[in-house]
C-alpha cells in the first residue's frame, strides 16, 4: 500500500514570497490533516478535512495561510506572504479511522 | 483546548536497557493516547496506541500505560536496540472513532541508544 506522498520535499523562499504545498493521501482515507512541526517541537494541527469539507482550521492563520481539498483527494497548503517565522516542516496526514499516517513533509526555509 | 506535556525531552539509554519516557494531559475527556516514533527525515509513524477503557497495552518490546485518574500515560520500550535511536511523540484526542481526530502532541523525547 503507497503512503501519504508530498511534495516538494523542501523548499527555500524569501520573506514575503508566496509557497504552495501537495499532498496526496493513501487511497481511500476520506480524512486529511495539515501539521506545521517548528524544529524541536511537536507537530501542531492546521487544518483537517473530511472529504471536501473543512472539519476544524481554528489554528490556521487565515490572513496568510489557505488549503484546499479538491474532489475529497488531493489537497494544497498554501503561504501567501510568508514569514520568517513559519520556517517548518508541513506535514500532511490521513486516516481511515482512528491512526493517523504521516507523509515525509515538506521543509520550509524563509529567508 | 488540550496540553500535553511531555518528559524528559533527551534520554541516552545503554543497548539492552529499558527506556521510560512520560506525559501528563490537561482534557479528562481525552480518550485515545497515540505514541509516534520519527526518525530524521521522516514524517511521525504510529508505534502503539491506547484507548481510555485500557490500562495497559504490549506489543513486544513496546508497553504503554495509562492512569485516567492522574492524567498521565507512559511509554516503555525494554531490550532497546539501536534502531530504536529517535525521537519520540505522545499525544492525546477527544475524538470518535469515524476519523475525526484532532491531536494533541508532547515536545517530543529524542532517546538515543548507546551501543
Amino acid at each position: 500500500e503507497a503512503g501519504v506522498a508530498q511534495s516538494p520535499r523542501y523548499k527555500i523562499i524569501e520573506k514575503r514570497q508566496s509557497v504552495a504545498f501537495w499532498c496526496n493521501p493513501i487511497s481511500g482515507h476520506a480524512t486529511l490533516y495539515w501539521y506545521q512541526q517548528i524544529l524541536g517541537q511537536g507537530p501542531k494541527l492546521l487544518i483537517q478535512f473530511q472529504n471536501n469539507g473543512v472539519v476544524d482550521d481554528s489554528q490556521l492563520p487565515k490572513d496568510r495561510f489557505s488549503a484546499e481539498r479538491l474532489k475529497g483527494v488531493d489537497s494544497t497548503l498554501k503561504i501567501q506572504p510568508a514569514k520568517l517565522e513559519d520556517s517548518a516542516v508541513y506535514l500532511c496526514a490521513s486516516s481511515l479511522v482512528r491512526e493517523q499516517f504521516f507523509g515525509p513533509g515538506t521543509r520550509l526555509t524563509v529567508l | 483546548g488540550e496540553n500535553v506535556e511531555q518528559h524528559p525531552s533527551t534520554l541516552s539509554v545503554q543497548e539492552g536497557d529499558s527506556a521510560v519516557i512520560k506525559c501528563t494531559y490537561s482534557d479528562s475527556a481525552s480518550n485515545y493516547f497515540p505514541w509516534y516514533k520519527q526518525e530524521l527525515g521522516k514524517g511521525p509513524q504510529l508505534i502503539i496506541d491506547i484507548r481510555s477503557n485500557v490500562g495497559e497495552k504490549k506489543d513486544q518490546r513496546i508497553a504503554v500505560t495509562l492512569n485516567k485518574t492522574a492524567k498521565h500515560f507512559s511509554l516503555h520500550i525494554t531490550e532497546t536496540q539501536p534502531e530504536d535511536s529517535a525521537v519520540y511523540f505522545c499525544a492525546a484526542s477527544r475524538g470518535t472513532n469515524f476519523g475525526n481526530e484532532k491531536l494533541t502532541f508532547g515536545t517530543g523525547t529524542r532517546l538515543t541508544i548507546i551501543p
